[in-house]
């Protein structure tokens, strides 16, 4: 069974452009989480899509938005970039067993750097 | 304070030695508990998750969970270089809740041969 795949891999951005990312989940999986990973603050949770509604959120700016489409696949978005926000961003997947992310095995993905300059 | 304490080590040590990793946290809602490893330039992948207090045993990989006193802990008997990598402990609450899982942020572990 093929892993969780991000796309792009590597992507540099300048202050106050706008950028998403791509997330594809592991075949059967219905949930998709979101997390930031700094070497200041580790791995942070940003969001959970599961059948494509938003069902659990962390505690990031409304610049930070995601969306899941039919086929389970998301996308999440950053817009008006800010240099804080270069990270490593995660994509996780897991059968959505009720509960969210605490309760259900996650599979995390290669992750994407994001860099801004 | 932060919800979950981790030492960020780095933590060296020899190849065969018996390595003890650990993590300590706050909030007593905390039900499920988790240990991945993540290499460098990949994600975290899932070692070992536990419910509630007691251990639990797999290959050369033991971890331990004492609610009492909010401390977590992974050993790794026989450590080889290949076991080099960092190790995030991770938990949440039933349901999960509005936090998904929280993070220790990591110990780097090193394994000299």
């Amino acid at each position: 069974k093929a892993g969780v795949t991000q796309t792009p891999r590597y992507l540099i951005k300048t202050r106050g452009q706008q950028v998403t990312l791509s997330c594809s989940p592991i075949s059967g999986h219905r949930s998709v989480s979101w997390y930031q990973q700094t070497p200041g603050q580790g791995l942070q949770f940003l969001f959970e899509y599961f059948s494509e509604t938003q069902r659990n959120k962390g505690n990031f700016p409304g610049r930070f938005s995601g969306r899941q489409f039919s086929n389970s696949r998301s996308e999440m978005n950053v817009s008006t970039l800010e240099l804080g926000d270069s990270a490593l961003y995660l994509c996780a997947s897991s059968a959505g067993l009720a509960g969210g992310p605490g309760t259900d095995t996650q599979y995390f993905g290669p992750g994407t750097r994001l860099t801004v300059l | 304070q932060k919800e979950v304490e981790q030492d960020p080590g780095p933590l060296s040590v020899p190849e065969g030695a018996i390595v003890s990793l650990n993590c300590t946290y706050s909030n007593s809602a905390f039900q499920y508990f988790m240990w991945y490893r993540q290499y460098s330039r990949k994600g975290p992948e899932l070692l070992m998750y536990t419910y509630s207090s007691g251990n639990k045993e797999d290959g050369r990989f033991t971890a331990q969970v004492d609610k009492s006193s909010k401390y977590i802990s992974l050993f790794i008997r026989d450590s080889q270089p290949s076991d080099s990598a960092t190790y995030l402990c991770a938990m949440s609450a039933p349901g999960g809740g509005a936090d998904g899982l929280t993070f220790g942020k990591g110990t780097h572990l090193i394994i000299q041969p």
